[in-house]
């Protein structure tokens, strides 16, 4: 069993959609959550951490339900620019500090 | 400020052949970190370094080596290249503890033909 699932997608919304992403992890010992975006050919970029009782950038609100081991991705309003893969992340810093990343879910926002 | 630097950004090599990657960072983070990446399986961890002088193998080390003899280098090596090592190879870095993000390089695009 892979250490972090998500689905793949694609996921094609039209500008303006709310699209929501989640996100699973296996250990329930994992202690940091991340979201990373990553266009095309490019190196993965930091979105947001994820914090226990939730969090909110702008457009992008981050959950974590550790009970459930899931953490979600919720894209507001979406814009053209938010087209990308976005890379659910988590580590485990009591091991190494080793962090395990999802395969991604691409999203492509569509005019 | 440069953040985490990498070279080559591109690479072909024939089989058989050996090579160096360099990751530089500038951030004085303890913890530097070797992914490959390939189409449909994520980023997957090489080795990796919990500071200078220290190094430890990730889930696919096989076919490669690395160094950390400075806290701001961190190298890869290939020793003798193989098809199967044809892929996009990044370096990240981050601090020490925890809720620490990790900060990439641009990558190294590397064929062996």
């Amino acid at each position: 069993r892979k250490e972090v699932e998500q689905d793949p997608g694609p996921f094609n919304v039209p500008e303006g959609a709310t699209v929501a992403f989640n996100c699973t992890y296996s250990n329930s010992a994992s202690q940091s959550f991340f979201w990373y975006r990553q266009d095309c050919r490019k190196e993965p970029k930091l979105l947001m951490s994820v914090y226990s009782s939730g969090n909110e950038d702008g457009r992008f609100t981050a959950q974590l339900n550790r009970a459930s081991q899931y953490i979600s991705l919720l894209i507001r309003d979406s814009k053209l620019s938010d087209s990308a893969t976005y890379l659910c992340v988590v580590n485990e810093w009591h091991t190494g500090n080793q962090f395990y990343f999802g395969t991604g879910t691409s999203l492509t926002v569509i005019p | 400020n440069a953040g985490v630097t990498q070279t080559p950004k591109f690479r072909v090599l024939k089989t058989g052949q050996s090579m160096t990657l360099l990751c530089a960072q500038d951030m004085n983070h303890e913890y530097m970190y070797w992914y490959r990446q390939d189409p449909g399986m994520g980023l997957r961890l090489i080795h990796y370094s919990v500071g200078e002088g220290t190094t430890a193998k990730g889930e696919v080390p096989d076919g490669y080596n690395v160094s950390r003899l400075k806290k701001q280098n961190f190298l890869l090596g290939l020793e003798s290249a193989a098809p199967s090592q044809t892929s996009v190879y990044f370096c990240a870095s981050s601090y020490a503890g925890g809720n620490q993000p990790q900060h990439f390089g641009d990558g190294t695009r590397l064929s062996i033909l």
